[in-house]
């Protein structure tokens, strides 16, 4: 079974590049079986997703984010990553890696535990 | 973009009673190659992530009671739990996987009246 984790600092100051890590277990993001997507939740809010990135590097953004959004893989960490960059107490919000149930079935079948980034000064 | 609406915002629902959650899409998100809904529905409780129980609109998720369920095709979806259990209390979301960006519906809070 196919586990997440995400990493990275919990505090970003406005203007400022969030930058989060997410390390994969049980599974090869080399298989190409996967979709590896980034989506975010603001406190009592909904789900937006932020993209995904195949093995091959190939990415998919959502427009709202697309400007200022690059998503990256590192195969030889089995780790995918997110940059988001000028970032506004908007952006504050719990951040999740997830994948998808493979094989272009692209509902989020694993998730990691999240972690929570607070932009402020 | 797709967009999801869910009905109702949130829900009491006495124990051992039906839940009935809707979700209507923008658009279809019926694909005509394959005949499938790119529809799924998730489960969260408080502090966790999300957790799938359906996809492809009412194809249950391994491990996931048969008591929940789901329906619909084309524009719109219902969830259904069967006999309502303590443990079901959560925030139910749809989402749509047809194209991207993918997108969720805000969200049904299931309580136990």
């Amino acid at each position: 079974q196919v586990q997440l984790q995400e990493s990275g600092p919990g505090l970003v100051k406005p203007s400022q590049t969030l930058s989060l890590i997410c390390t994969v277990s049980g599974g090869s993001i080399s298989s190409g079986i996967y979709y590896w997507s980034w989506i975010r939740q603001p406190a009592g809010k909904g789900l937006e997703w932020i993209g995904h990135i195949y093995a091959s590097g190939s990415t998919s953004y959502n427009p709202s984010l697309k400007s200022r959004v690059v998503i990256s893989v590192d195969t030889s960490k089995n780790q995918f990553s997110l940059k988001l960059n000028s970032v506004t107490a908007a952006d504050t919000a719990v951040y999740y890696c997830a994948t998808d149930r493979g094989y272009s079935e692209y509902c989020f079948q694993y998730w990691g535990r999240g972690t929570l980034v607070t932009v402020s000064s | 973009d797709i967009v999801m609406t869910q009905s109702p915002d949130s829900l009491a629902v006495s124990l051992g009673e039906r839940a009935t959650i809707n979700c209507k899409s923008s658009q279809s998100v019926l694909y005509s190659s394959n005949n499938k809904n790119y529809l799924a529905w998730y489960q969260q409780k408080s502090g966790q992530p999300p957790k799938l129980l359906i996809y492809w609109a009412s194809t249950r998720e391994s491990g996931v009671p048969d008591r929940f369920s789901g329906s619909g095709s084309g524009t719109d979806f219902t969830l259904t739990i069967s006999g309502l259990q303590a443990e079901d209390v959560a925030v139910y979301y749809c989402q749509q996987y047809y194209t991207t960006p993918y997108t969720f519906g805000q969200g049904t809070k299931l309580e136990i009246k």
